[in-house]
């Protein structure tokens, strides 16, 4: 079941640039999306999120772009910092899920912020 | 800052033995949730809690699982008898009634069967 996708297992950027971390969806009654970063044993920390009747959503160093008509999603790190190395996980919630909205991750991206 | 909190941060048991994990969600949330991730694996959902009550679950959260919020704080998960594929990180989560639907995760119980 691959709703939620996430093609790059993997992205490096040098410290001060802008990161660039992709996520395509299949099912469009998602209407809501996040966006969680994840060290090693600890939970996955909430990042930023986006209603699917926005197209952007920014918080600090944080931007989040929904292209609904592509059904893909992205999230701009700018400017990376080395502490932003973690592993990034996109999530969706639908309203068919009844009050709940459990969340559907996808597979997650290792960034990497190279000094 | 609240956050949610889970209990042990390992587990250890033999395949047949009935295990709890606990949670102790941010106190003013309504929702609660368990999702486990199996090494390698994506983040999955298994039950949500509403009400005092199961409000979804996947096809995972079969009858060896079950979820209880025994006072007014905790949220545990149990799994009556153990098999070796229910090795996984399990993580509580938990969020606000309203227009927002950002959840809030503990920090995980390894658990291991062997």
């Amino acid at each position: 079941d691959q709703q939620v996708k996430q093609n790059s297992p993997s992205l490096s950027v040098q410290e001060g640039r802008i990161s660039i971390l992709n996520c395509d969806y299949t099912n469009s009654m998602f209407d809501y999306f996040l966006w969680y970063k994840k060290y090693p044993a600890e939970g996955p920390t909430f990042l930023i999120s986006i209603s699917s009747i926005k197209d952007k959503n920014e918080d600090g160093r944080f931007t989040v772009f929904l292209n609904k008509s592509a059904k893909h999603l992205s999230l701009h790190i700018v400017p990376s910092q080395p502490g932003d190395s973690a592993v990034y996980f996109c999530a969706a919630s639908s309203s068919l899920s009844g009050s709940a909205r459990q969340l559907t991750f996808g597979s997650g991206t290792q960034l990497t912020v190279l000094p | 800052e609240p956050e949610v909190t889970q209990t042990p941060s390992h587990q250890v048991t033999q395949m047949g033995q009935e295990v709890i994990l606990r949670c102790v969600p941010i106190s003013n949330h309504l929702y609660f949730y368990w999702y486990r991730q199996i090494l390698g694996q994506k983040v999955e959902f298994l039950v949500s809690f509403y009400n005092n009550e199961i409000s979804e679950k996947s096809e995972i959260f079969d009858d060896q699982f079950s979820v209880e919020r025994p006072d007014g704080s905790n949220f545990t998960l149990k799994i009556r008898s153990t098999k070796l594929e229910d090795s996984a990180m399990y993580f509580c989560a938990s969020r606000q009634q309203g227009a927002t639907y950002e959840q809030f995760f503990g920090p995980g119980t390894r658990l291991t069967v062997l």
